[in-house]
């Protein structure tokens, strides 16, 4: 069975530039999450959708953060303008609705520099 | 939201027992209780989840004491590849709400040989 996918892996940015990153969830996983994870710190929920509806954005940076889940499989998260405390892996995951919702299954995550 | 509360690091040598214990005093009737592990440059990896008593599978033991208000993660006989992160999240599970989203700090567990 396929994992999570990300990509890209690496990005370096300079600040006040524009990123984006991709996340293509497990086949037939009906909820997707965007964590940042700073180095040293333990993985902070950004954006859960259901489907392709928003659960909780709660944490997200709305100034400059941003992200969409078009058709309610592949999904996008967008920084513009760039700071650089947005060092972070950037980690996509996806999870089973229902009794198994409890696990959810995290791509190699998408690290971001910005110099 | 139950909080969890665990210890930052523990030091384990090859072939021995670990144990990682995780408080939650607060939980709440609905709530699971998840560990996950994490390796450097990788994303966390569901380990185990249970309810309550004991919970076994392939690769640990979750124990749950019937107050629920704490848990411990046992790993026997560890080698050098499990020196990882340890994550222990609280919630209801069915629903994926309240803490079972929330990763504290975790336990880094340094196995040595």
């Amino acid at each position: 069975e396929a994992g999570v996918a990300q990509s890209p892996r690496y990005k370096i940015i300079e600040k006040r530039q524009s990123v984006a990153f991709w996340c293509n969830p497990i086949s037939g996983h009906a909820t997707l999450y965007w964590y940042q994870q700073i180095l040293g710190q333990g993985p902070k929920l950004l954006i859960q959708f259901q489907n392709n509806g928003v659960v909780d954005d709660s944490q997200l940076p709305k100034d400059r953060f941003s992200a969409e889940r078009l058709k309610g499989v592949d999904s996008t998260l967008k920084i513009q303008p760039a700071k650089l405390e947005d060092s972070a892996v950037y980690l996509c995951a996806s999870s089973f609705r229902g009794r198994e919702a409890g696990e959810l299954f995290f791509g190699e995550g998408s690290r971001l520099t910005v110099l | 939201l139950a909080k969890t509360t665990q210890p930052i690091s523990m030091d384990s040598y090859e072939g021995q027992e670990v144990n990682i214990t995780c408080s939650h005093n607060n939980i709440a009737t609905n709530d699971y209780i998840t560990w996950y592990q994490q390796f450097p440059s990788q994303g966390p990896r569901f380990i185990i989840q249970g309810y309550k008593t004991k919970v076994t599978n392939e690769v640990a033991s979750l124990f749950i004491p019937a107050d629920r208000k704490s848990s411990t993660l046992s790993l026997p006989r560890v080698s050098l590849s499990d020196t990882a992160v340890y994550y222990c999240l609280v919630g209801d599970a069915y629903h994926n709400a309240g803490n079972m989203l929330t990763f504290g700090g975790g336990t880094r567990l340094m196995v040595k040989p």
